[in-house]
Formats: C-alpha cells, sequence, structure tokens
C-alpha cells in the first residue's frame, strides 16, 4: 500500500533556531514529492522534488530529495514565528492523478 | 482568477441534507482534484478531472459523494444524505497540467449536526 509518513508529527521551537522536517514514503511509480506549508486551511506550495540530491533553496527554506532511501528532508534556517504552520509532505506518481499526503509536521515557533 | 475560489467558505449542514460545494480553478488549468481533510490528517484524495473528463474517482468514500465539471472549468462536489462522518475541510486543486503542481483553494469546512 502506496503511504507518506513525516515526522516529528509536531515541533515546538524557539525563533532563531533551525529545523529538519522528515517525510519517507512507499509508493510505487514515484514520479515526484512535494512540500506544503499550510496555515489556517488552503496548502501552498514550497518544493517540487523530482531528482535526487539536488537541493532546492527558497530564502530560509531548503529541501532534498533521496530516491535511494526514499525520503526527504525541509529544512527552515532561522525560525520566525511566521513559520509556524502544518508542513505537508506529498508524493506524486507517474500517473499524475494521485497525490499522497502525509498527515504533516505541525511547527510552532515561540518568540 | 488569479487562484482557486471554493464556496462557501462554511457550511453547516443537518444530518441527511444534501450540500453542494463549488470550486473555481484557475483560469486555463486542464487538472483537478478534490480533497478531503479531516481534523489533524493529511488531504485525501477524493476525485480528479483533466477537463472535464473525471478520469479518476477512487477516493470517493461512497455513492453519496459525486462530483462534476461539466465544462471542464467550474467542478461541483455534492454529497447526499449527510452523514456526521462527513465534516471535513473540502480542498480542490488545480494545476495546469498533470504534471504540475496543485494550486489550492482556502476550501470549504463542513460541519453536518
Amino acid at each position: 500500500e502506496d503511504k507518506v509518513v513525516q515526522s516529528p508529527l509536531s515541533l515546538v521551537v524557539h525563533e532563531g533556531d533551525t529545523v529538519t522536517l522528515n517525510c519517507s514514503y512507499e509508493v510505487t511509480n514515484f514520479r515526484s514529492l512535494l512540500w506544503y506549508k499550510q496555515e489556517k486551511k488552503a496548502p501552498t506550495f514550497l518544493f517540487m522534488l523530482t531528482s535526487s540530491g539536488i537541493e532546492k533553496k527558497s530564502g530560509r527554506l531548503s529541501s532534498i530529495l533521496d530516491k535511494k532511501e526514499l525520503f526527504s528532508i525541509l529544512n527552515i534556517t532561522a525560525t520566525q514565528t511566521g513559520d509556524s504552520a502544518i508542513y505537508l509532505c506529498a508524493v506524486v506518481t507517474n500517473t499524475g492523478n494521485q497525490f499522497y499526503f502525509g498527515t504533516g509536521t505541525s511547527l510552532t515557533v515561540i518568540p | 482568477g488569479a487562484g482557486v475560489s471554493q464556496s462557501p467558505r462554511y457550511k453547516v449542514a443537518k444530518r441527511g441534507q444534501d450540500v453542494a460545494l463549488r470550486c473555481d480553478p484557475i483560469s486555463g488549468h486542464v487538472s483537478l482534484f478534490w480533497y478531503q481533510q479531516a481534523l489533524g490528517q493529511g488531504p485525501e484524495f477524493l476525485t480528479y478531472f483533466q477537463n472535464e473528463a473525471q478520469l479518476d474517482k477512487s477516493g470517493l468514500p461512497s455513492d453519496r459523494f459525486f462530483a462534476e465539471r461539466p465544462e471542464g472549468s467550474v467542478s461541483t462536489l455534492k454529497i447526499q444524505r449527510t452523514q456526521q462522518e462527513d465534516s471535513a475541510v473540502y480542498l480542490c486543486a488545480s494545476s495546469l497540467n498533470y504534471q504540475g503542481y496543485n494550486t489550492f483553494g482556502s476550501g470549504t469546512r463542513l460541519t453536518v449536526v
């Protein structure tokens, strides 16, 4: 059965800390892995990863995929209170129409 | 519009009522997805359209759930004879093509009482 597992389920850090969020997956016909940030209700897109070992970076956020070990990490450096959200990982299969989401990691950044 | 628009934002239904949830995808987006997100869970896939064709409805939890996208743009998710377990946020997402990432709407929070 295809599945996506995120860890930790929740995390509380202080402003300025660096956090690493994990996403492991078991899917057939893997095509890509996506990270989303969900505040309130609508997830917003962060990264799409298709190739192993190539880091994607956007400001203080970065992510990398390991297709051999079947996982991805999302790093956030110098965290801010505005980073508080649920971070969702989703894996897309080659058919393109199945997005498998993890349950998310709830990140709380306290001042 | 600039983003994916969903309406209503909130819906309270009495058990047994029928509800209809609307999704306006980004103009020109071919692919449209519906997800159900229960409290504390990640979004669960419900159904997928490519233009007006419903290519995958394997995630619809029962035959009370029905989705359509008759002209390949706006989509409606209908739930008949709502049950309490249908209470969730229903998210719609669209993408330019099936290879792209999804842009999500803000969702409709359905509460069945």
